[in-house]
């Protein structure tokens, strides 16, 4: 079965510090990505990944960066935390073509609940 | 414009009726896939069912099935016979980009479902 782990489930940090949040999936995907999770608002994307090295922007990259420096690790990082990124951080991974059953679905970690103090 | 809708933010049904949640998408791609996750109060997104654009019947999966209408361009989930263990938050979702393989999601705001006794 697919795995993808998330370093901490619950997280609470000082406004102005700089967060990391990892990520480590196990089948090999090509693709991975982070989404925050806020009540009504859904999953929004932040960052995704092709590729060793390879980043995209998502729909609200603004205060976060991440870092792909091996294919089965992705990082969040929050340069310098606020309060309004309290919140929910998903991550995810797929595979480039095909999957288990040729969906492509996504896997998700457990989620991290980060709070900014 | 918002890429999947759910309008539903919150149902409730009676443990083994049926439930409809209702999504609707925008897309101008011909090729695209629909998915559902549930999200049970424990966090973690569990897949649950997908549609592709080409495929002419529904999906099901168990109790689960997706009621795809293309030209009213809504896939709405149907569960049978409901568990209070189907008490989650449900989330539909949409990939498109056609031949695209980065395999990124638009994710509604999602339903959250509770089934009593």
């Amino acid at each position: 079965d697919v795995k993808v782990t998330q370093s901490s489930r619950y997280l609470v940090k000082r406004t102005g510090e700089k967060v990391f949040l990892e990520c480590v999936q196990d089948m090999d995907h090509e693709n991975m990505f982070w989404y925050r999770q806020d009540p009504g608002l859904g999953l929004r994307l932040i960052y995704f990944s092709y590729d060793v090295k390879m980043k995209e922007k998502g729909d609200i990259p603004e205060g976060y960066s991440v870092s792909r420096e091996k294919k089965e690790r992705f990082s969040l990082i929050l340069e310098s935390a606020s309060t309004n990124q309290t919140s929910m951080y998903l991550c995810a991974s797929s595979p480039t073509s095909g999957g288990r059953r040729g969906y492509n679905e996504q896997f998700f970690g457990p989620g991290t609940r980060l709070t900014v103090l | 414009a918002q890429k999947i809708t759910q309008t539903q933010p919150g149902m409730f049904v009676q443990e083994k009726e049926a439930v409809t949640l209702d999504c609707t998408y925008d897309t101008s791609d011909q090729s695209y896939g629909l998915f559902w996750y549930k999200q049970p109060s424990s966090g973690e997104m569990i897949f649950l069912i997908y549609q592709g654009s080409y495929d002419e019947q529904n999906a099901t999966e168990g109790r689960y099935s997706l009621n795809f209408q293309k030209a009213r361009k809504s896939a709405n989930l149907v569960i049978s016979a409901s568990q209070l263990g189907d008490s989650a938050m449900y989330f539909c979702a949409m990939r498109d980009g056609g031949g695209s393989t980065l395999g990124r999601l638009y994710f509604g705001r999602g339903t959250q479902l509770t089934v009593w006794p």
